[in-house]
């Protein structure tokens, strides 16, 4: 079974500041993504970055970037320069692969979220 | 809109009602997934679909949940004798080959 952890239930941040996301995943995957949403409180679930864990760069996408540490089994996301629209729900989630006769393609375990909090 | 769409977007009812929510997928994915999400915490898996069959139920799909995909598009997920326990947030995503799976919108359920 895979179980991903994200110990802070909730971050403060100032605006134009960068913030970090803490995400840890315990997989026996020998081939795996972890992917981050955002939920504003509307209750979308919006794609925010990808990173493969055999991609040798870490994911960025505009100001979203990974700290991603494979040994370490840690996945962070980096927010810059953090905008007051960044408040909201965020989740790390990892998708299972399939197993040698298996069907769970493709279904994602999350975490428990992180509630960001962006102060003027 | 080309996107994942759920209908209702909201819904009440009373204790011991049946309730059936539907999901429509981007036309062209072949994998679809049914979640759950109650207040505060990350989505759960309750069960996959490629195309019309379904390959895979969690433990939470109790015997009160069905979901269908008849004709491998559209997806519906039923609760009968709904109770208090199942308000949540049910979301829907559909994917192609690769990974990534797109949300839609969700039907938000309160059960009074």
């Amino acid at each position: 079974a895979q179980k991903i952890t994200q110990t802070q239930p909730g971050m403060f941040v100032q605006e134009k500041e960068a913030v970090t996301l803490d995400c840890t995943y315990d997989t026996s995957d020998p081939s795996y993504g972890l992917f981050w949403y955002k939920q504003p409180s509307s209750g979308e679930m919006i794609f925010l970055i990808y990173q493969g864990s055999y991609d040798q760069q870490n994911a960025t996408e505009g100001r979203y970037s990974l700290n991603f540490q494979k040994a370490r089994k840690s996945a962070n996301l980096v927010i810059s320069a953090s905008q007051l629209g960044d408040s909201a729900m965020y989740f790390c989630a990892v998708p299972h692969s399939p197993s040698p006769g298996g069907t769970s393609y493709g279904k994602l375990t999350f975490g428990q979220g992180t509630i960001l909090t962006v102060h003027p | 809109d080309t996107g994942v769409s759920q209908d209702p977007r909201h819904k009440i009812t009373k204790r011991g009602q049946n309730v059936t929510f539907r999901c429509d997928p981007i036309s062209e994915h072949n994998r679809l997934y049914w979640y759950r999400q109650t207040l505060g915490q990350g989505p759960e898996f309750l069960t996959y679909f490629q195309n019309e069959a379904q390959l895979e139920k969690s433990r939470l799909l109790s015997d009160r949940f069905s979901a269908e995909r008849p004709k491998g598009s559209f997806s519906t997920l039923e609760i009968q004798r709904t109770e208090q326990g199942d308000s949540a947030m049910y979301l829907c995503t559909s994917s192609s080959r690769n990974n990534e799976q797109f949300f839609g919108p969700g039907t938000r359920l309160t059960v009074l």
